[in-house]
């Protein structure tokens, strides 16, 4: 039973790189969220998405993308990497909005 | 626009003490409410959540928590701290109009003194 299955599980980016944060789900839940986790700054929505084919900004989108081309897969794309994205980044699916969301092991992801 | 406030970055209590984790949240209706723990290293799990119907809500490990509209708030509580409740601790919304974004608050780090 995987659930949520988020990958790597670490990298470092040079400033400028880009890269897609890889997050799959075999609950065939509706919701996904991409969420960066900064120390003493609790979680912050980055992009979400209540299925395939749409997605909306979160609180803090600059710099990201996402697509949800499936149910199970909602990557997310860092452009032009920042020193200023520098975070532990979780993605995370639930089946309704009022339902428990299941979390991925997360991405520790350093820009240098 | 829903926010989440978690008063107090750190709390810490003695073991076998009472465990208060305070939450509030801005939200033009009632939100879902939910709190999740985090243990060092991994993601969050939920604890317990509030959608409808009786305000006090039991969760796993001994926690629970009490919406109360009128003072937008929904306070974790434990009444005996053991050990390996040291964790980090969030609390989160769900809006209920058309957005469905699950909003986090900042968090509150509990620590336990044997």
């Amino acid at each position: 039973n995987a659930g949520v299955t988020q990958t790597p599980k670490f990298r470092i980016l040079k400033i400028g790189q880009s890269m897609t944060l890889q997050c799959a789900q075999d609950m065939n839940h509706n919701y996904m969220y991409w969420y960066r986790q900064d120390p003493g700054m609790g979680l912050k929505l980055i992009y979400y998405s209540v299925g395939a084919g749409i997605t909306d900004k979160g609180e803090v989108p600059n710099g990201y993308n996402v697509s949800r081309s499936t149910t199970e897969d909602f990557p997310l794309r860092l452009e032009l990497a920042a020193p200023s994205q520098t975070s532990v980044y979780f993605c995370a699916s639930s089946s309704t909005e009022n339902t428990e969301a299941f979390f991925g092991q997360g991405t520790r992801l350093t820009v240098v | 626009a829903q926010s989440v406030t978690q008063l107090g970055s750190h709390v810490s209590v003695s073991e076998g003490a009472l465990v208060l984790l305070r939450c509030n949240y801005s939200s033009s209706v009632p939100p879902y409410l939910f709190w999740y723990v985090q243990y060092p290293n991994q993601g969050l799990q939920l604890l317990l959540k509030y959608t409808t119907g009786a305000t006090l809500v039991k969760g796993i490990n001994g926690f629970e928590a009490e919406f109360k509209k009128s003072e937008t708030s929904f306070h974790l509580t434990k009444p005996s701290a053991h050990m390996s409740d040291a964790a980090e601790y969030f609390c989160a919304v769900t809006s209920m109009d058309s957005s469905y974004k699950l909003i986090f608050g900042s968090g509150t780090r509990l620590l336990v003194r044997p």
